[in-house]
């Protein structure tokens, strides 16, 4: 098994732009989270997935944020416009239910100018 | 909301050194609780975890964890370390709801170096 996937793994932007990051889970898993870490605030969870469903986007930052997950292989995270503080490593982890493990992706580590 | 506490956020040891990473927690209900490893330019990986039972749980590479519920602490050991122990250590709980999964609660994490 190829592990989760995560692309692209850098992206530097402006200010401003548009920033579409992408994730595929482990096939068969049912669960999929998305995360940011930061020096200043640690891992922190975004907002996770149950069957393509969002269960809990409470730690969505703002409403420039978004996320999606049209089908059960792929999701993706919206920022839009990007700033500057949005500069992170965001992190896709995906789950089987009754496995209770999450398998994380290497991460794309996002850098806005 | 749960929280999490890693005691230390940079410990330097040397090679065959004991270890012990602190880890408490903060939640009213039942919680599962991890620790997960970072090696330099890698993503994050399980080392072990604790769901119930036996609160003393072994993991990869000869580490292991002790649960002690009163203390709300699930503290990483391993008894002799190695210069490839160098790495990031997160400690993770995710509340116990009823069968389905949940987002991890990360501690701000343990920066792991071993002299050799």
């Amino acid at each position: 098994d190829a592990g989760v996937i995560q692309s692209p793994r850098h992206e530097v932007t402006e200010m401003g732009q548009e920033v579409t990051l992408r994730c595929k889970p482990i096939s068969g898993h049912d669960y999929l989270f998305w995360y940011r870490q930061t020096m200043m605030r640690g891992l922190e969870l975004l907002i996770y997935f149950n069957n393509n469903v969002p269960i809990d986007d409470s730690g969505m930052p703002e409403d420039r944020f978004s996320a999606k997950m049209p089908n059960a292989s792929f999701s993706t995270l919206k920022i839009q416009p990007s700033e500057p503080r949005d500069s992170a490593v965001y992190f896709c982890a995906s789950e089987n239910a009754g496995q209770e493990t999450q398998y994380f992706g290497p991460g794309t580590r996002l850098l806005v100018l | 909301a749960q929280s999490v506490s890693q005691h230390n956020h940079h410990v330097i040891l040397s090679e065959a050194a004991s270890l012990e990473l602190g880890c408490n927690y903060s939640y009213g209900g039942t919680v599962n609780l991890f620790w997960y490893v970072q090696y330099p330019g890698q993503h994050l990986q399980l080392l072990l975890k604790y769901f119930s039972g036996d609160p003393l749980v072994k993991g990869i590479k000869g580490f292991e964890a002790e649960f002690i519920k009163s203390k709300f602490s699930f503290n990483l050991r391993k008894p002799s370390v190695q210069w490839s122990d160098t790495a990031e250590y997160f400690c993770a709980v995710m509340r116990q709801s009823g069968g389905g999964a949940d987002g991890l609660t990360f501690g701000k994490g343990t920066h792991l170096i071993i002299q050799p």
